[in-house]
């Protein structure tokens, strides 16, 4: 079965300070990972992939992630956080190719305090 | 990206009545579409997933009856909450990916927020 945790209900950055969102997984095979983020009564916004290759995958709004096998962790990362990022952010996991559901972590509520 | 559209956004209905839920994919077809429930300050959970032509496949512990799924053409999928209650009241989020490419993300619909009074 494939499993998403998310450590931290929230997290706190001050503005201009680097964040990170921590994710690990647990899936038999390789992984498909995915973050996404959600605003207030809104849907989720895709925010990037990883399923083959670099390590270190570049997505939206200045995000990336790095992919760890080893520690089978997935975290989310930005250098410089801004007051609109302040959001909920879902990691997410698929262990096959396909049109299958994604399975989310619990979400981590980002606070980027001005 | 690809664009799935959820309508209505938000809607409020009496006890006992019913709600249809829409959720299109505005620029490629959709084989299959998932439904989702968030209860607030929660994760998503898998509700059922939606099969062009066939019937829905639903998640242990949702009600089909109760949460009647119909995926008529390869871009529509609509979710009929039945008879409902104030226990259904719920922010409801489909989403569909491209079936022309494979290993690609999913993509959501905007949500809506039921409120059952």
């Amino acid at each position: 079965a494939q499993s998403v945790a998310q450590p931290e209900d929230q997290v706190n950055v001050a503005e201009g300070n680097p964040l990170t969102v921590k994710c690990t997984y647990s899936v038999s095979g390789n992984p498909y990972l995915f973050w996404y983020v959600q605003y207030p009564n809104r849907g989720l916004q895709f925010l990037l992939k990883y399923i083959t290759g670099d390590n270190l995958v570049k997505g939206s709004y200045g995000f990336e992630a790095e992919f760890n096998k080893s520690q089978t962790s997935f975290h989310l990362k930005k250098p410089s956080a801004l007051v609109s990022d302040s959001a909920l952010y879902f990691c997410a996991v698929r262990a096959t190719s396909g049109n299958t559901p994604l399975v989310f972590g619990k979400g981590t509520r980002l606070s980027v305090i001005a | 990206g690809a664009v799935v559209s959820q309508h209505p956004s938000w809607v409020i209905c009496k006890s006992g009545t019913s709600v249809k839920i829409e959720c299109r994919s505005l620029d490629f077809q959709a084989t299959t579409m998932f439904w989702y429930r968030q209860f607030p300050k929660k994760s998503l959970m898998l509700m059922a997933t939606s099969n062009e032509g066939s019937k829905a496949t639903y998640e242990q512990g949702v009600e089909k009856d109760k949460f009647l799924i119909n995926h008529a053409s390869l871009t529509l999928s609509t979710l009929t909450v039945t008879s409902a209650h104030p226990e259904d009241s719920s922010f409801y989020i489909c989403s569909a990916s491209r079936t022309d490419f494979m290993n690609t993300e999913a993509f959501f619909g905007q949500g809506t927020r039921l409120t059952v009074v």
